[in-house]
């Protein structure tokens, strides 16, 4: 069964600061995919990740994914207040149609 | 931007009573998804559904719960006698096919079971 955790599960950090959020997943995937929730509301979709040594960029937000390793990374660069939300990494299982979410992290910014 | 619509936003049920879940996917999306949420969990699957037929379904999607597409633009999912664990938000996503595309997911339905 394929397994996907994220750590941290909570975050607070203050706002300038860098950090890094991680994902790994217990078997082979085509595809690593990260989504911004905030409360109460749906699924933003911020990254595709489909080869080994991909990395993306989105304003204070990079994604990269290793492979062989089974892992991704979603770093925060100069965190500001409007990033506080859920993140959540999903891997879609090889040959199939579905995704299998990580149990997400909450990050707050704080001043 | 084009994007999945659910209704209703909130739904709350007796247990036992059936509820249906509606979704719009975008108009030349051809693959369509159920996900669930409960409260303060992971996102998990239910259900994926192309050229009118179920392609994956999860563990979770038992023989209460069904998904159709009746006219060519919605996408439902029914859950025939709810039970209380049922309670969630349930996604509806859609993607224009399978493979290094983003799924695109609806605001979602917060069903509440009683």
């Amino acid at each position: 069964e394929l397994k996907v955790e994220q750590n941290p599960l909570f975050l607070s950090m203050q706002e300038g600061k860098n950090y890094t959020i991680y994902c790994n997943y217990s078997t082979t995937s085509d595809r690593l995919y990260w989504y911004r929730q905030d409360p109460g509301k749906s699924l933003e979709s911020l990254f595709v990740l489909l080869s080994n040594g991909a990395v993306k960029q989105e304003g204070r937000l990079m994604a990269s994914l290793d492979t062989k390793a089974r892992l991704s990374t979603l770093h925060i660069t100069a965190a500001v207040h409007d990033l506080s939300a859920t993140y959540f990494c999903a891997v879609d299982i090889y040959g199939t149609d579905k995704l299998i979410f990580g149990t997400g992290t909450r990050l707050q910014v704080f001043p | 931007e084009p994007e999945v619509t659910q209704t209703p936003s909130h739904q709350v049920t007796q247990m036992g009573q059936e509820v249906i879940l509606r979704c719009v996917p975008i108009s030349n999306h051809l693959y369509f998804y159920w996900y669930r949420q409960i409260l303060g969990q992971k996102v998990e699957f239910l259900v994926s559904f192309y050229n009118n037929e179920i392609s994956e379904k999860s563990e979770i999607f038992d023989d209460q719960f069904s998904v159709e597409r009746p006219d060519g633009s919605n996408f439902t999912l029914k859950i025939r006698s709810t039970k209380l664990e049922d309670s969630a938000m349930y996604f509806c996503a859609s993607s224009p096919r399978t493979g290094y595309e983003k799924l695109f997911f609806g605001s979602g339905t917060q069903l509440s079971v009683l």
